[in-house]
């Protein structure tokens, strides 16, 4: 079945650093999103990209989805305390819209 | 509209009994999700509905789990016999198949299920 990797697992770093985690499936995705989870929360969504080669910007956060259709980034720039939480990259198999397979997702830490 | 409601919040069983859990979507929203997520794992797919039609459910559910979503609304989630392994958070999700929305999920808050 469809697998989703993200890279790292976990990650620290101290406010006004930047943080970057990658996604990989093992298929072609026909679109990828982004959702973040606060401690004790659920997943929030963040942003979907469509295109191969998407680029897209939210303030300090750029997305960005690879030509191939089946890696995708996240970087933060400059992050803040409010940054914490667990990343996850969920994309539906080409040609199933509907259903989302997510990542292992990569958990963020900043300390100031 | 209040978001994706979903009741009990926190359930706490004895192995072997049964337990139901309701998702309340979005009213505009057609499409229903079920997801278990166990702690440090990211969601996982369990069933959807596209109005009251069940479309897809996951090969690694037992049948001892059954949803319906009998009006097209709200939905419900049943484990049968539980056990130990079913202890996780399950969230519901819904969506709408068109507009700019389109296949993106709002969560619930999650109905966490302990099995002693």
């Amino acid at each position: 079945g469809q697998q989703v990797m993200q890279i790292p697992q976990y990650q620290h770093v101290q406010e006004g650093e930047d943080f970057t985690t990658y996604c990989n499936s093992s298929t072609t995705l026909s679109n990828i999103q982004w959702y973040k989870q606060r401690p004790g929360g659920h997943p929030v969504f963040l942003i979907q990209l469509v295109k191969s080669g998407e680029v897209k910007k939210q303030k300090r956060l750029t997305f960005q989805f690879g030509e191939a259709k089946k890696n995708s980034s996240l970087h933060i720039t400059a992050t803040q305390t409010t940054d914490v939480g667990t990343y996850f990259c969920a994309g539906p198999r080409t040609g199933t819209a509907s259903k989302l397979t997510f990542g292992t997702g990569t958990r963020l830490q900043v300390t100031l | 509209d209040t978001g994706v409601s979903q009741n009990p919040r926190h359930k706490i069983t004895k192995r072997g009994q049964n337990v139901t859990f309701r998702c309340d979507p979005i009213s505009e929203h057609n499409r229903l999700y079920w997801y278990r997520q166990t702690l440090g794992q990211g969601p996982e797919f369990l069933t959807y509905f596209q109005n009251e039609a069940q479309l897809e459910k996951s090969r690694l559910l037992s049948d001892r789990f059954s949803a319906e979503r009998p009006k097209g609304s709200f939905s419900t989630l049943e484990i049968q016999r539980t056990e130990q392994g079913d202890s996780a958070m399950y969230l519901c999700a819904s969506s709408s198949t068109g507009g700019s929305g389109a296949n993106v999920l709002t969560f619930g808050a999650g109905s966490r299920l302990t099995v002693l």
